[in-house]
């Protein structure tokens, strides 16, 4: 069956600093990867993706994340924080069939000046 | 000019009263969704829809029926509501059911059951 698990639902770093927002799959089939954004009382935007070929898929807003099939893994990076990336980040991957996305339980990034 | 748009965007009810939320998109695609998500921001498929057609029913209750009188609308009637029932309700769409198609999300409908 298909799984996210995103590490620590919340995650604090300065503005200018790394941002590591971390998440691991399980799937029976090859994965399709998502990370979503969700701002305060809003719905959730499409940072990135990856289907299939590179593994470093680059994002709106200066974000990217990297597939490592080795480590199941799908961590989503950004070099320096903006006080305006502070909102709830979402993991995903399609079910099997491939038709709808399963979601992690999120991720709340603050940045503080 | 909205993508997906849900009217309302708050719904506040009483116990067992019936109430739909309408789902609108304007970008042509043939597939939309609905995803619930509760008080602790955890979101799940409820269904999905190509083409007018079901093609996803999750272990709702019958409770919940959604339709789609066209392929830019997915409304979601909801009868009998509970107080379990009382989350945020988001609208989603995509060009096909492919494995590679983006899904678009409305901004949600905050719906509270007192």
């Amino acid at each position: 069956a298909q799984s996210v698990t995103q590490l620590g639902s919340h995650v604090s770093v300065s503005e200018g600093a790394l941002v590591l927002l971390r998440c691991n799959y399980s799937s029976s089939v090859p994965p399709y990867l998502f990370w979503y954004v969700q701002y305060p009382n809003q719905g959730l935007q499409l940072l990135l993706k990856y289907t299939t070929g590179a593994t470093l898929v680059k994002g709106i807003n200066g974000f990217e994340a990297e597939f490592k099939k080795s480590e199941t893994s799908f961590h989503l990076t950004k070099p320096s924080a903006h006080m305006s990336d502070a909102a709830e980040y979402f993991c995903a991957v399609f079910n099997q069939a491939g038709t709808a996305l399963i979601f992690g339980k999120g991720t709340t990034l603050s940045v503080s000046s | 000019d909205t993508a997906v748009s849900q009217t309302p965007k708050y719904l506040v009810t009483q116990m067992g009263n019936d109430k739909s939320i309408k789902c609108e998109q304007n970008l042509g695609h043939d597939t939309m969704y609905w995803y619930k998500q509760d008080s602790k921001k955890f979101l799940k498929i409820m269904f999905s829809y190509n083409n007018k057609e079901l093609i996803i029913n999750e272990t709702v209750p019958n409770r919940f029926s959604p339709k789609s009188p066209d392929k830019a609308h997915l409304n979601l009637h909801i009868n009998s509501l509970e107080l379990g029932d009382s989350a945020v309700y988001f609208c989603a769409s995509s060009p096909g059911t492919s494995r590679v198609d983006t899904q678009y999300f409305g901004p949600g409908t905050r719906l509270t059951v007192l």
